[in-house]
């Protein structure tokens, strides 16, 4: 029963370097999304994904790019890493439409850009 | 602009008493609203939520409560557990195109004394 899986789980950067968290969900679930948690600054959407094909950008869309894959991948690519970016990452899918709409949300990537 | 707001940073308690989480929101198109529960090094996990048709909605301890007029939500826990003890964000969203993004707050951390 494993939900939203995101890896890694940790990752240091340097500036400039790039790289991809992944995220996977077994739910079968059509939305899936991209959160960052900063300190003090609550939950910000990146980018989401309404089904397999779509993605449009949220609040805080600029410095990465996302893959909606498949149904089950939803991947968040930072090309350049600035230290800006240090924060938590989630990954969350659900089923739009539902009654209980509630995301699910994977464990986190922990990424530190030095 | 924030469009939800948790004013409160942090909240402590006594074990036995209520706790009582707060919520704003601004926009108006709102139609469904949720609570999450957070512990640290893990994700988000669903905990309630409440349609903009009712007023009330209740699961055991927990109760959230709705005031349209005021655009304003509450979460109450009776009685506090140590184990409650988390940072709780409030989350709002609207259909659009065919996704429900939820916006949240900056999250209050509780702290339930034994």
């Amino acid at each position: 029963n494993a939900g939203v899986t995101q890896t890694p789980k940790f990752q240091v950067l340097k500036t400039g370097q790039s790289m991809t968290l992944q995220c996977a969900q077994d739910m079968n679930h059509n939305s899936m999304y991209w959160y960052r948690q900063d300190p003090g600054m609550g939950l910000r959407l990146i980018y989401y994904s309404a089904s397999e094909g779509t993605t449009d950008k949220g609040e805080v869309p600029n410095g990465y790019n996302v893959s909606r894959l498949n149904k089950r991948e939803f991947s968040l690519r930072l090309e350049s890493a600035a230290p800006s970016q240090t924060s938590v990452y989630f990954c969350a899918s659900s089923v739009p439409g539902q009654p209980n709409t509630e995301a699910f949300f994977g464990q986190g990537t922990r990424l530190t850009v030095v | 602009d924030q469009q939800v707001k948790q004013n409160s940073p942090s909240l402590s308690v006594q074990e036995g008493r209520i706790s009582i989480l707060n919520c704003d929101y601004t926009n108006s198109m709102f139609d469904y609203f949720l609570w999450y529960k957070k512990y640290p090094a893990e994700g988000p996990t669903f905990l309630i939520s409440i349609s903009s048709i009712k007023d009330k909605n209740e699961d055991g301890r927990f109760t959230v409560f709705l005031n349209k007029s005021a655009k304003h939500l509450s979460l109450h826990i009776v009685p506090s557990q140590p184990g409650d003890s988390a940072v709780y964000f409030c989350a709002a969203s609207a259909a659009e195109g065919g996704s429900e993004k939820l916006v949240f707050g900056k999250g209050t951390k509780l702290t339930v004394n034994p």
